[in-house]
């Protein structure tokens, strides 16, 4: 257990509303990422984070914006939620020391765009 | 992002008998990393096997065993003795060193057959 903890864990929006959704983890890990799980696709990065106020694109950033202000928090924004944002949103921490190239996954978010 | 490729979307196997899941990747680069996930009904990604593609032995985690063929560019899993409890999605992931951004593929649902 990396202590990540995701909410919501479901949400039901409509279409052209803002979404925020969190990411919390409490063993101070530096980098944070953002995936979205489709079918046919796999999970594929969103954004991620190198730190506080530190972030980049992933491979479908379009549509998408973050933020870290604090250590334990890495925020997906939807600024205008829209049907093919449709998905399950999984968060990651960097494992540490030795184990600097796994990742470990929050229990994911289930976002539904009507 | 690099391209990961799993060609069976769908496997099954009857309990205690070996499956074995098949992945390719497409790099040019010569250090990574390759990883096998688990994702049960319960949503939860959880690693299984983790390879570094400078090591020629190939990775083995109990039931869990990989052939990593470098020059094939191929790495595929094998679980032997499968029990109830494998049923889920594999995903094969590629991580490129200094890299820390995972590709994945499109994954493969295991069922296994009490």
């Amino acid at each position: 257990d990396a202590g990540i903890t995701q909410s919501p864990r479901h949400k039901v929006t409509e279409t052209g509303t803002p979404v925020t959704l969190r990411c919390h983890q409490t063993e101070n890990h530096r980098y944070m990422y953002w995936y979205r799980q489709d079918p046919g696709h796999g999970l594929r990065l969103i954004h991620y984070s190198y730190g506080v106020k530190d972030t980049d694109k992933g491979e479908v950033s379009d549509g998408y914006s973050v933020s870290r202000s604090k250590t334990e928090d890495f925020l997906l924004t939807l600024e205008s939620a829209t049907s093919s944002q449709t998905s399950v949103y999984f968060c990651a921490i960097r494992g540490p020391g030795q184990d600097a190239y796994e990742q470990y996954f929050g229990p994911g978010t289930r976002l539904t765009v009507t | 992002a690099q391209t990961v490729t799993q060609s069976q979307p769908e496997m099954s196997v009857q309990e205690a008998e070996t499956v074995t899941l098949s992945c390719t990747y497409d790099t040019s680069e010569n250090n990574y990393y390759l990883f096998w996930y688990k994702q049960p009904p319960s949503r939860q990604m959880i690693l299984v096997i983790r390879q570094e593609a400078y090591k020629q032995q190939n990775a083995t985690e109990n039931r869990f065993s990989v052939n990593f063929q470098k020059a094939a560019k191929s790495f595929s899993l094998k679980i032997s003795d499968s029990q109830l409890g494998d049923t889920a999605m594999y995903f094969c992931a590629f991580m490129n060193y200094n890299d820390y951004k995972l590709s994945f593929g499109a994954g493969t649902t295991v069922t296994v057959r009490a």
